[in-house]
């Protein structure tokens, strides 16, 4: 059974950077149909897509915060994670890391989310 | 940037009732569509991808159709265990993610 487990500080103070892990269990971020992203919901709103990385360490960011995120992945501890700096009470958000799984073959691939952490909450406040 | 919108914003439904949710893109997006199913306090969990194939464990009353800029989630005998927010969500040839805005159904 696969699971995902998110861990980090849940206060970081305004200015400050967030750093949050993911560790995987049951499978392996080097396995080359996943992909392994970060995904964020601030109180009371929807969905947001962060980032993605995959285990040769390519990547991919939501344009309206890839200038403050990166990610990165730990193929020796099984673990990915975000940084996201300069951080605001904007960020608050419960985040969750995600695997992005790649369904079919050739061009009839399909992409989404199939397995995900329980989510932890971060709050921005001095 | 592609726009996902879905409607309606609520749904209010009865138990064995069939519920449909509508979600729309701002361009197309072929068959590049999954939605999520959130209940309070819990992740989402993947119900659909490739906007028609349930994921594994779905139950069979759950089923998605469309492609290109429109899509439909139909939930055929609506359960208790279903009263939820429904989210679609997009990606686009850079597999960039886009999530709607969410569809939330409760007990009418």
């Amino acid at each position: 059974q696969v699971q995902l487990q998110e861990s980090g500080p849940g206060l970081v103070k305004p200015s400050e950077t967030l750093s949050l892990t993911c560790t995987v269990s049951g499978d392996s971020v080097s396995r080359d149909n996943h992909y392994w992203s970060w995904i964020r919901q601030s109180p009371g709103k929807g969905l947001e897509w962060i980032a993605y990385i995959f285990y040769s360490g390519s990547t991919n960011y939501n344009p309206s915060l890839k200038s403050r995120a990166t990610i990165s992945v730990d193929t020796s501890k099984n673990q990915f994670s975000l940084q996201l700096t300069s951080v605001t009470a904007a960020d608050t958000a419960v985040f969750y890391c995600a695997r992005v799984t790649r369904f079919g073959s050739g061009s009839s691939n399909s992409y989404a989310m199939d397995v995900w952490g329980q989510g932890t909450t971060v709050t921005v406040s001095s | 940037e592609i726009v996902m919108t879905q409607s309606p914003v609520t749904l209010s439904v009865s138990p064995g009732e069939r519920a449909t949710l509508s979600c729309r893109a701002s361009q197309s997006v072929s068959s590049n569509l999954a939605w999520y199913q959130q209940k309070p306090g819990q992740a989402p969990r993947l119900l659909i991808y490739g906007a028609s194939t349930r994921a594994t464990g779905i139950p069979g009353r759950f089923s998605g159709s469309g492609s290109g800029t429109e899509f439909t989630l139909t939930i055929s005998s609506l359960q208790s265990e279903d009263f939820a927010v429904y989210y679609c969500q997009q990606y686009n040839n850079w597999l960039l993610f886009t999530f709607g805005p969410g569809t939330k159904v409760d007990i009418k």
